[in-house]
């Protein structure tokens, strides 16, 4: 699987968006973007993935840049409950891969 | 929503004692995997288990450590003989398929060895 890097630590005020870059240079044409976080020593919970189009859900919105080299995790507004760390993988979409967590943002979401 | 339980939430053992650590994962789901946590560092992947075999595995599992789905629903990780470097949350994932990539984690069970 292709390496990501991503900030070690971020801090956004609480209500306004956070947006989490990752770099993600050697991608493969199959391979797609994930992004997971971390609550504390919660399990790793799966916020959203893309291939090369921008996706949108309930939690996140994924921006993928033209070249997919480099994408962004959008918190649309954060809230405390967002403080955790959040992590970008790059993965072949066969379920059977497994994912390679890296160190991951610590996002801190102040009052 | 559905969800992965895991069982104990934590376990306390005795070096060289075998623990065994449960997972019910998502009913639907089929493959099913472990990873590991040790405080302080990075999520680390175990090993991932499909159509009742190990499909893929780490060098971190090695004889010490088996998987089994033994009724069809329980996928369950033992540890044969436990040392202090295996202390550490271990956290069980599914994923449905092939169409949702997804995976689902549980809470995981924090194992100390003392």
């Amino acid at each position: 699987d292709a390496k990501t890097t991503q900030p070690t630590s971020m801090d956004c005020a609480e209500g306004r968006a956070a947006n989490l870059p990752c770099n993600h240079s050697t991608i493969s044409g199959n391979e797609y973007v994930y992004w997971y976080r971390q609550i504390h020593s919660q399990g790793p919970q799966y916020i959203i993935h893309g291939l090369k189009n921008n996706e949108t859900n309930e939690m996140a919105s994924l921006i993928i840049t033209e070249d997919r080299k480099s994408s962004t995790l959008i918190l649309p507004h954060a809230t405390l409950r967002d403080t955790a760390v959040y992590y970008c993988i790059v993965r072949a979409a066969n379920a059977g891969n497994m994912l390679t967590f890296g160190g991951g943002t610590r996002l801190m979401v102040k009052p | 929503e559905p969800e992965v339980t895991q069982t104990p939430s934590h376990q306390v053992t005795q070096m060289g004692q075998e623990v065994i650590l449960r997972c019910v994962p998502i009913s639907n789901h089929l493959y099913f995997y472990w990873y590991r946590q040790i405080l302080g560092q990075k999520v680390e992947f175990l090993v991932s288990f499909y159509n009742n075999e190990i499909s893929e595995k780490s060098e971190i599992f090695d004889d010490q450590f088996s998987v089994e789905r033994p009724d069809g629903s329980n996928f369950t990780l033992k540890i044969r003989s436990t040392k202090l470097e295996d202390s550490a949350m271990y956290f069980c994932a599914s994923i449905e398929g092939e169409m949702n990539t997804e995976a689902f984690f549980g809470q995981g069970t924090r194992l100390t060895v003392v």
